[in-house]
């Protein structure tokens, strides 16, 4: 079975600009988070999907968004990109909200 | 709020030595607690979990043991291979919180032949 995925692997953009990052879970799972890891530092939540309803948001301001559609995957959208949103952004799915599998990420670097 | 505080890095080790990386938890609640490990270039795996007191995770030689009364998750390995060489997380669910996981810092570990 495919694992979680994660589409694109890499992303350059330069501040003020959109970006939309795409995730699509492993079948089944109904439960979609989102992580931004900043280099050298643990991943830090950002949303919660289940069933297509926020079940959770992280401390980050209202540039960050997200949804999740019928089938169970995934965007989430950043808006006028800062500098220091260049990170590395994991998707995670799992059955309920439970244990969580990781995708490979995409790396965004804003310039 | 949830926290999860790990040993600094790096920490070098030659082949076949011990293992131990200190994990401490803050946590209202019973939470679950994970190791997750993240290869050079590539997102995490969980390497193990435990989701009460008292249990035991176990996976490719690592263990870690969930410890309320010292609030603790320490992994460790009887004998790393280079191969084990990545950086290391420990994490926390709690139900109260919706199950998002809180990570620590990570631990760089580096196995030397």
């Amino acid at each position: 079975d495919a694992g979680v995925t994660q589409s694109p692997t890499h992303l350059i953009k330069t501040r003020g600009q959109h970006v939309t990052l795409r995730c699509s879970p492993i079948s089944g799972h109904k439960s979609v988070s989102w992580y931004q890891q900043v280099l050298g530092q643990g991943p830090q939540f950002i949303f919660q999907y289940y069933e297509k309803e926020e079940r959770g948001r992280g401390n980050f301001p209202d540039r960050f968004s997200a949804r999740q559609f019928p089938n169970y995957s995934s965007e989430l959208n950043v808006n006028a990109l800062l500098l220091g949103d260049s990170a590395l952004y994991l998707c995670a799915s799992s059955l309920e909200v439970y244990e969580q599998f990781f995708g490979p990420g995409t790396r965004l670097t804003v310039l | 709020g949830n926290s999860v505080t790990q040993m600094e890095g790096p920490v070098t080790l030659s082949e076949e030595a011990f293992l131990t990386i200190n994990c401490t938890y803050t946590a209202t609640g019973y939470p679950s607690l994970f190791w997750y490990v993240q290869y050079p270039g590539e997102g995490l795996q969980l390497l193990l979990k435990a989701t009460k007191a008292d249990d035991k995770g176990s996976n490719k030689g690592f263990e870690a043991t969930y410890r309320k009364e010292t609030t603790s998750f320490h992994l460790e390995k009887g004998s790393v291979q280079v191969s084990d060489s990545a950086v290391y997380f420990c994490a926390l669910s709690a139900m109260e919180y919706g199950n998002k996981l809180v990570f620590g810092a990570g631990t760089i570990l580096r196995v030397k032949s």
